[in-house]
């Protein structure tokens, strides 16, 4: 059973166009919401992270934004760019006293971003 | 350089041959996990460690095993690998129990035929 179910499974934009993945989630005990890039080769890496206190957190050409009364939140990546070109996974935990060690992942998103 | 390190980076083996994929991490990290990575299902945590011989089961334990002898050190253990095992793996680490940014290391593909 997912936890967190990402959507789409992959994307294609265009230079300079907005990105958009979304991600739902169902156990409302969540507060840590992650966002985690992974080039091909690598591992993933920290992006951009939210906590259920603030609706929209943005760190240059990205912002996630939290709608905790649906249990949903999104990467909004803004002037796509091709070196963007990634898998963008979603993460939440429900035990901020555990911290990292009880995130759980969303499936993933192949973005690919057409110069 | 900080980093996780995860050797090694392709194994092929065939069913039943004991395997182990070593990891270790050179930033004196409390935290540190195992996860799974598959198409269309993510990423799938199989065991974590908070600190020197403590460990627990994550999502997806079953077939493995993992020992934390060392703080650098969190070896996974195929006892009797089977096809279905077949995966890219990470391992990642965490410096304690209130940071909660996971370091990846770079990522295990195995392939058991």
């Amino acid at each position: 059973q997912q936890q967190v179910k990402q959507s789409p499974q992959s994307l294609i934009v265009q230079k300079g166009g907005i990105s958009i993945i979304n991600c739902a989630y169902e156990n409302t005990a969540f507060d840590y919401f992650p966002w985690y890039q992974q080039f091909p080769g690598k591992g993933p890496a920290l992006l951009i992270a939210i906590r259920p206190d603030v609706s929209e957190k943005k760190e240059g050409r990205f912002t996630i934004s939290f709608n905790k009364s649906a249990k949903q939140f999104s990467l909004h990546i803004m002037d796509s760019q091709p070196g963007d070109s990634a898998t963008y996974f979603c993460a939440a935990s429900d035990d901020i006293i555990q911290g990292a060690q009880k995130l759980v992942f969303g499936q993933g998103t192949r973005l690919t971003i057409n110069p | 350089e900080a980093q996780v390190t995860q050797n090694p980076r392709y194994l092929i083996t065939v069913t039943g041959k004991k395997l182990t994929v070593t990891c270790s991490q050179n930033m004196n990290h409390e935290y540190m996990s195992w996860y799974r990575q598959d198409p269309g299902l993510g990423l799938r945590q199989i065991y974590y460690s908070m600190n020197v011989e403590v460990t627990d089961k994550g999502d997806v334990p079953e077939g493995y095993k993992v020992s934390r002898k060392e703080k650098r050190n969190f070896p996974l253990i195929l006892e009797s690998p089977s096809p279905n095992q077949t995966s890219l793996y990470f391992c990642a680490s965490s410096l304690d129990r209130d940071n909660e940014k996971l370091f990846f290391g770079s990522g295990t593909q195995l392939s058991v035929l």
